[in-house]
């Protein structure tokens, strides 16, 4: 099994651009997670869907954060427009039938 | 709401010492305990868990013990090793969500 594929792994942007990170999640498991990473605020779990429904974006900062999954082996974050202060490791992880998540490598963003 | 709370980093042990980095928690219910570990540049991963009370879960010389009377989850390690050098996380599981501390940093020198 290839794990958990996100794209791309490391993004450059100037303040003001749209963002689409893009997450792979294991064949077969039902829930995906994405995460943002940083020093100051350590990870934070910003939605997470079951069977590609949203169940809980509480953690989303604001709009301009959105997050879809159109089908069971894709789902992307989207940050538009986005400011230097999105500037993180955004990680995506997908759980099965156990307890245990398996995160994939994140993507590093860098807002200019 | 529930919370994890783990000891500040960062560690620096000598090789071969005994480590320890202790996990307390908060939550309603019983939930599951994890400890992922974060290598430097990559993902984390699932290192141990326990899915009840008095569980004690174990991989790769480290182990921790599921407290209910103390809500603990504290990590251990007999003899570490320069290659354990990384970010460990404990986190509970309720519901369908992980809930993170804020991870301790570890640096083993030879």
């Amino acid at each position: 099994d290839a794990g958990v594929i996100q794209s791309p792994r490391h993004e450059v942007t100037e303040m003001g651009q749209e963002v689409t990170l893009r997450c792979k999640p294991i064949s077969g498991h039902d829930y995906l997670f994405w995460y943002r990473q940083t020093m100051m605020r350590g990870l934070e779990l910003l939605i997470y869907f079951n069977n590609n429904v949203p169940i809980d974006d509480s953690g989303m900062p604001e709009d301009r954060f959105s997050a879809k999954m159109p089908n069971a082996s894709f789902s992307t974050l989207k940050i538009q427009p986005s400011e230097p202060r999105d500037s993180a490791v955004y990680f995506c992880a997908s759980s099965g039938a156990g307890n245990e998540q398996f995160f994939g490598p994140g993507t590093r963003l860098t807002v200019l | 709401g529930d919370s994890v709370t783990q000891m500040e980093g960062p560690v620096t042990l000598s090789e071969e010492a005994f480590l320890t980095i202790n996990c307390t928690y908060t939550a309603t219910g019983y939930p599951s305990l994890f400890w992922y570990v974060q290598y430097p540049g990559e993902g984390l991963q699932l290192l141990l868990k326990a899915t009840k009370a008095d569980d004690k879960g174990s991989n790769k010389g480290f182990e921790a013990t599921y407290r209910k009377e103390t809500t603990s989850f504290h990590l251990e390690k007999g003899s570490v090793q320069v290659s354990d050098s990384a970010v460990y996380f404990c986190a509970l599981k309720w519901g369908g969500k992980l809930i993170f501390g804020q991870g301790t940093e570890l640096s083993v020198k030879p």
